[in-house]
């Protein structure tokens, strides 16, 4: 089961929103709701932001948001603040096994 | 929340096995499915494999299919994750994480460092 595929970076100036996708197959992200989103500050421990592609759980920001078109999920972050910066993480089902992507790392100029 | 606690750090010769554990502090390991996901050095996140901890039935991700065992002991309410004939490139901070709903973890152990070196 292959990766699922990231950019390895974006950036965006504080107030702006920004969108990273996560690119998968058929076999994950395109033939199930079970996509999620994680954030990762240096040294940290993973923390999700969204689960079954558009949920959030509760005490996260609702500045992010996920959404899914096809194969490809997305997650938006609006009103970019500096805490942001971090890499983020899709992840998916794909029948009885679960693929993570690569990463992006978000940079708040 | 209920906390998840994992084992301390390991170093191991290549070709060994290691064996991390992750118990619930404050609650039962029954009322979760857990899965395992390690991060190798400056690296992204992979999925290992999971238990239902109430049926006792793992699955794995198919690079790790032989090599690894997953398991639920549930009288000492603990969940165990061993991998076998490690290499250098097995070198990595391995967590434990619930999974409410599949594919979502919610709830991350701290993430115990295994070093492999001859």
């Amino acid at each position: 089961q292959s990766a699922l595929t990231q950019p390895a970076s974006v950036s965006g100036s504080p107030g702006q929103s920004i969108t990273i996708s996560c690119a998968g197959t058929r076999s994950d992200v395109g033939s199930y709701t079970l996509v999620s989103w994680y954030q990762q500050h240096p040294g940290k421990v993973p923390k999700l932001l969204i689960y079954e592609v558009t949920k959030r759980p509760s005490g996260v920001s609702s500045r992010f948001s996920g959404s899914k078109s096809g194969n490809t999920a997305s997650l938006t972050v609006s009103g970019l603040q500096a805490e942001d910066e971090a890499v983020y993480y899709c992840c998916s089902f794909a029948g009885s096994t679960t693929v993570f992507g690569g990463g992006t790392q978000l940079t708040v100029l | 929340q209920v906390q998840l606690v994992q084992s301390g750090a390991e170093v191991k010769k290549p070709g060994s096995s290691v064996k991390v554990s992750c118990k619930p502090s404050g609650g039962s390991l029954t009322s979760h499915t857990i899965s395992w996901v390690r991060q190798a050095p400056g690296q992204g996140l992979e999925w290992m494999g999971r238990i239902m901890t109430v049926l006792g039935i793992p699955n794995f991700a198919q690079n790790f299919q032989g090599r690894v065992t997953i398991t639920a002991d549930i009288s000492t309410n603990t969940a165990y994750m061993e991998l076998s004939s490690l290499t250098s490139d097995d070198t990595a901070l391995y967590y434990c994480a619930s999974e409410p709903t599949t594919a979502s973890f919610d709830n991350w152990g701290q993430g115990t460092l295994v070093v492999v070196s001859s």
